[in-house]
């Protein structure tokens, strides 16, 4: 049972508009949300988070915005870029087991920005 | 340059034959885990450490083994691959609860 969810498996947007990658999670002890970016033949980077205390995040172009009783996030690029073409996985942490937060991740989202 | 380093790039092997893949940071990082990517199904993690002599399982441990004698050193070891660990496997490496981890550069692995 996957508790990070990515319900597209791609995405396909227009240089310059925007982009919005969505990502549900089922478990509300979840209390921090990042977002990885990767290429290909690289290993993921870190690309936003978010706590569970705010709704919304913003780094330049990229933003995430936090639904917690939805338990819904999404990341918005905008505007979207050529170079963003990438896979992006939306992960969630928080789980309280012990002193270490296993870091939960989705399937991912491709997304193409096509010029 | 802060990073993490996993060797080798690329492996392709024999079932049964032991391997190991090597992960090394520079950062001083207390946690590292490892990681496998299947297609549809993400990012699975395999093993974690928080400390020197720390480990502990993740979600998808059946056959590996890993160590951690060292803060920089976190080597996978599959004592008998099969081919369902065909896999691109990453190593990472975090300062802090927060998860944002630091990634190698993967590790096509196949088992023929």
């Amino acid at each position: 049972d996957q508790q990070v969810k990515q319900n597209s498996p791609s995405l396909s947007v227009q240089e310059g508009r925007i982009s919005i990658l969505n990502c549900d999670y089922t478990n509300s002890m979840f209390d921090y949300f990042l977002w990885y970016k990767k290429y290909p033949a690289e290993g993921p980077t870190f690309l936003i988070s978010i706590s569970s205390i705010k709704d919304k995040n913003e780094d330049g172009r990229f933003t995430v915005f936090l639904n917690k009783s939805a338990k819904h996030l999404s990341l918005h690029i905008v505007p979207s870029q050529p170079g963003d073409s990438a896979v992006y996985f939306c992960a969630a942490s928080g789980q309280m087991k012990t002193s270490y937060d296993k870091v939960i991740f989705g399937p991912g989202t491709s997304l193409s920005v096509i010029p | 340059e802060a990073q993490v380093t996993q060797n080798p790039r690329y492996l392709i092997t024999v079932t049964g034959k032991k391997l190991t893949v090597t992960c090394s940071q520079n950062m001083n990082h207390e946690y590292m885990s490892w990681y496998r990517q299947d297609p549809g199904l993400g990012l699975r993690q395999i093993y974690y450490s928080m400390n020197v002599e720390v480990t502990d399982k993740g979600d998808v441990p059946e056959g590996y083994k890993v160590s951690r004698k060292e803060k920089r050193n976190f080597p996978l070891i599959l004592e008998s691959p099969s081919p369902n660990q065909t896999s691109l496997y990453f190593c990472a490496s975090s300062l802090k609860r927060t998860g944002s981890y630091t990634f190698g550069s993967g590790t096509r692995l196949t088992v023929v």
